[in-house]
Parts: structure tokens; sequence; C-alpha cells
């Protein structure tokens, strides 16, 4: 089975920006792994940001955008605030349907 | 705006089968466009994606649950249901349903696998 690799911590300053990246093992992360990104705060439900690499909910901040870089899915977010501090997975769909989600990337706004 | 709920029970037998369901409000199951699945978070852990199936019957599993695993969906009552069977202590976790991969999510349901 595919692993998918997220960086385990991050701190960026608030109003600054970070990216947080998510790689697969079996190679560069194309469109077609539809790349999800999920923002999960201490004690609530995981709350989806984007989906299909850069498509957004109503709910999901400007400040949140989803792109491939370097042959990795990416989020960046532009301008972090205090309440941006959350845990991040992304999952990514192998030939469409078998999802994998990555082991998480905590960030910090410090 | 599609919301998602999940219901059953919160406290599983060790080698007992765990039995969720997903009520759907907002939209049609029965259309053919999209999956209806189940993600799971044990407690301190990270997300699992346990598999996810369409109205038509496709259906997609985990390779690690996949002997254990169901997930069938009811489109007269627009739902669908997760079943897991055997299941032991290292199955307790909170089950989320989902659209597809998780566009959508439901709100999570604690499952606690003990005697």
């Amino acid at each position: 089975q595919a692993v998918v690799t997220q960086e385990p911590s991050r701190t960026v300053s608030p109003g600054g920006t970070v990216t947080l990246t998510c790689g697969s093992s079996t190679g560069p992360v194309t469109s077609g792994h539809s790349p999800y990104w999920f923002q999960q705060k201490p004690g609530q439900a995981p709350k989806t940001l984007i989906y299909d690499t850069n498509i957004k909910h109503s709910w999901t901040p400007a400040r949140f955008s989803g792109s491939l870089l370097g042959g990795q899915a990416a989020l960046t977010l532009s301008g972090a605030q205090p309440e941006d501090e959350a845990d991040y997975y992304c999952l990514l769909g192998y030939n469409t349907f078998w999802g994998v989600f990555g082991g998480g990337t905590k960030l910090t706004v410090l | 705006q599609l919301q998602l709920q999940e219901s059953g029970p919160g406290l599983v037998k060790p080698s007992e089968t765990l039995s969720l369901t997903c009520s759907v409000s907002g939209a049609s199951i029965s259309s053919n466009t999209y999956y209806w699945g189940w993600i799971r978070q044990p407690p301190g852990k990270g997300l699992e994606w346990i598999g996810m199936m369409s109205s038509s019957g496709s259906s997609y599993y985990n390779p690690s649950l996949k002997s254990r695993v169901t997930i069938s969906v009811d489109t007269s009552k627009n739902h669908f249901s997760l079943k897991l069977s055997s299941v032991t202590a290292a199955d307790t976790a909170v089950y989320y349903c989902s659209r597809s991969h998780g566009a959508y999510l439901g709100q999570g349901i604690l499952v606690t696998v003990s005697s």
C-alpha cells in the first residue's frame, strides 16, 4: 500500500505564509490523486478545506489554497491567524478510488 | 447543503460486529455521481480511510480492513451503512461518514470496543 508523507510539524508567525506538503511513496502527486486537505482542531471533527487539489468549500477561508508543487500536493496558508493552529491532514486517491491519509502536520501559529 | 449524520451503538463487545448508519440530507444518494464512505480516527491518532461505495454497488475498501468491512447503500432510506466484523480494542475510534473520500464529513460517532 502507498505511503503518504507530511511534515510532522510546522510553525508560522501570525500574518505569515506557510506551505504544507503531501507526498506519495509511489511517485509524483498529480491531479489524478484528487488531493484533499482537512483541518482538525483539538476535540473537534475534521473539517474539509480543499478537495480535488484546489476546490474550496464555502466555509474555507480565502487565505487557504491548494495546489501541486514540485511533485507534491500543497496547502498554502497566506496571512496566518491564531485560529489556524490545528492539525492538517491530506488524503490522496490511488487509481481514483483507494484513499490513503498522511500522518498529519501539527501547525503552530507563534 | 449536504449534511451527514452518523448513528449506532457507542459500545461493542470484542469479536462482535460494529454497525453504523449515516443519514444523508440535502442530496439523494441514489444519484450515481458520488461515492459514500467511512473514515475513522482512533483516540489520539491520525485519520484512516475505511472505504466507500456507490449507489450502483461499486465498492472500494482499505486493503488492511477489506476482509472485515462491508459498506452498503439503502437508496429507499437515503442512508448508507458500515459493518465491521470481529472487532477488537484496536477498532475503538471515532467513525466519520463521508461523501466520496471526504468532500463532506459527518460530525462523527465514538465507538468503543470493550467487554
